[in-house]
């Protein structure tokens, strides 16, 4: 069966530091990847998407970026976290198709001070 | 433009009540929905969803949802609230982007229910 993994599970970082978040999927091939934030424990925003290695798209201008470097590996990073960085990410995983459904990891809660 | 509505931030019913959690959708297309719930502090869990066919989907925990096209709604129900379904709801439509989809997700509903 397919797991999905992110680490790590909190992060306290002060402003202006480096982050890097990491997931991974386990028993499937190719996936679709996505990072979600949820700020306040309400709606989801997608922040990036990749449907394979090194391919990644991002959906709105911000602090943040994304790499694949390999196909079930996806990071976030930021070389300077601003305050406003602080929240829940969210990585998701779906098998490409027309209809596929989006399968979400446990979540890092980041809080920036 | 395409959008999910959930128009309550908070339903409250009594263990044992039937319950309903909202959601309205604005798509082009055929729209493919989804709900998911999320427990505090972790991640989403699948649910349920209507891609084509029935217009009532059966899912995970003993929900169901009603697909109305005419009505543009995509209602999650289930027949015996139970103390334990206490938690946070979300419904999504799938839109297409290149060659994958994305999920628009509405705001979320706060599902309580009360012993």
């Amino acid at each position: 069966s397919q797991t999905i993994h992110q680490w790590p599970a909190t992060l306290v970082q002060p402003v202006g530091s480096p982050l890097s978040l990491e997931c991974t999927v386990e028993g499937t091939s190719n996936p679709n990847l996505y990072w979600y934030r949820q700020a306040a424990g309400r709606g989801l925003q997608l922040l990036f998407y990749s449907v394979g290695i090194g391919q990644i798209s991002s959906e709105v201008p911000q602090n943040l970026s994304a790499s694949r470097p390999q196909d079930r590996q996806f990071i976030l990073s930021s070389k300077k976290l601003l305050l406003s960085d602080s929240g829940f990410y969210l990585c998701a995983w779906s098998v490409r198709g027309h209809a596929e459904t989006q399968y979400f990891g446990p979540g890092t809660r980041l809080l920036v001070l | 433009a395409q959008s999910v509505a959930q128009p309550e931030d908070q339903v409250n019913v009594a263990e044992g009540n039937p319950l309903t959690v909202k959601c309205t959708y604005s798509v082009s297309g055929n729209p493919y929905l989804f709900w998911y719930v999320q427990y505090p502090n972790r991640g989403l869990q699948f649910l349920l969803k209507y891609i084509t066919g029935d217009n009532l989907v059966k899912g995970s925990y003993g929900f169901e949802a009603e697909f109305n096209k005419s009505q543009t709604s995509f209602h999650l129900k289930k027949p015996s609230a139970l103390v334990s379904d206490s938690a946070l709801y979300f419904c999504a439509v799938r839109v297409r982007s290149g060659n994958t989809g994305k999920l628009i997700f509405g705001q979320g509903t706060t599902l309580q229910v009360k012993p």
